[in-house]
């Protein structure tokens, strides 16, 4: 079946800092690959995405890098702020179907 | 608009007992989902609804069953609770075309615990 890997699980920096995020997806046919926002107790919100025709898309202090070649793809954020602090999940779309697969997150802790 | 909405917001079950999660949209999307999400883990996909009338399963369809009833409803049933089955459901909704025209949007969540 389809493999979705993130890394790193946990990730601490401090406030100002840069964090960065790679999903590692194993489906050569996917073709549009989000990232979601969720916060504590919350539900999941889309924060960015791209599709496969584009190699880099920003939004303010987020951007998202793909590499269709390796098959993974990455979010970056620049001068975090402690709002920024939520788990984060990629979820590549199956190529073909109408659905995604999610990573297993990576939980962000901004320090002031 | 509401968006998506799901009842109930919490439910305590004890083993065997059978029950509906029920989820509606109002964006007139074709596409909804439910999921599953366990602590510390990601959003696991138990059944989507890729329009009116169709379903399939997902990852993780074992001990539920669904239910498209119209284009802004989309239940989930449990027959007979398992603990296992201890987590937060959550419903999304997809609409077709555009820029985002992948997006899903989620409902509130439904945390169910099954003794």
């Amino acid at each position: 079946g389809e493999n979705v890997e993130q890394h790193p699980s946990t990730l601490s920096v401090q406030e100002g800092d840069s964090a960065v995020i790679k999903c590692t997806y194993s489906d050569s046919a996917s073709n549009y690959f989000p990232w979601y926002k969720q916060e504590l107790g919350e539900r999941p919100q889309l924060i960015i995405d791209i599709r496969s025709n584009v190699g880099e898309k920003k939004d303010q202090r987020i951007a998202v890098t793909l590499n269709k070649t390796a098959k993974h793809f990455s979010l970056h954020i620049t001068e975090t702020q402690p709002e920024d602090s939520a788990v984060y999940f990629c979820a590549p779309k199956i190529g073909g179907y109408n659905k995604l697969i999610f990573g297993a997150g990576t939980r962000l802790a901004v320090h002031p | 608009n509401a968006g998506v909405t799901q009842t109930p917001k919490f439910q305590v079950l004890k083993t065997g007992q059978s029950m509906t999660l029920q989820c509606a949209q109002d964006m007139n999307h074709n596409s909804m989902y439910w999921y599953r999400q366990d602590p510390g883990m990601g959003l696991r996909l138990i059944y989507y609804s890729a329009s009116e009338g169709t379903t399939d399963k997902g990852e993780v369809p074992n001990g539920y069953n669904v239910s498209r009833l119209n284009k802004r409803e989309f239940s989930l049933r449990l027959e007979s609770a398992a603990p296992s089955q201890t987590s937060v459901y959550f419903c999304a909704s997809r609409g077709s075309g555009g820029i985002s025209g992948n997006e899903q949007f989620f409902g509130p969540g439904t945390r169910l615990t099954v003794l």
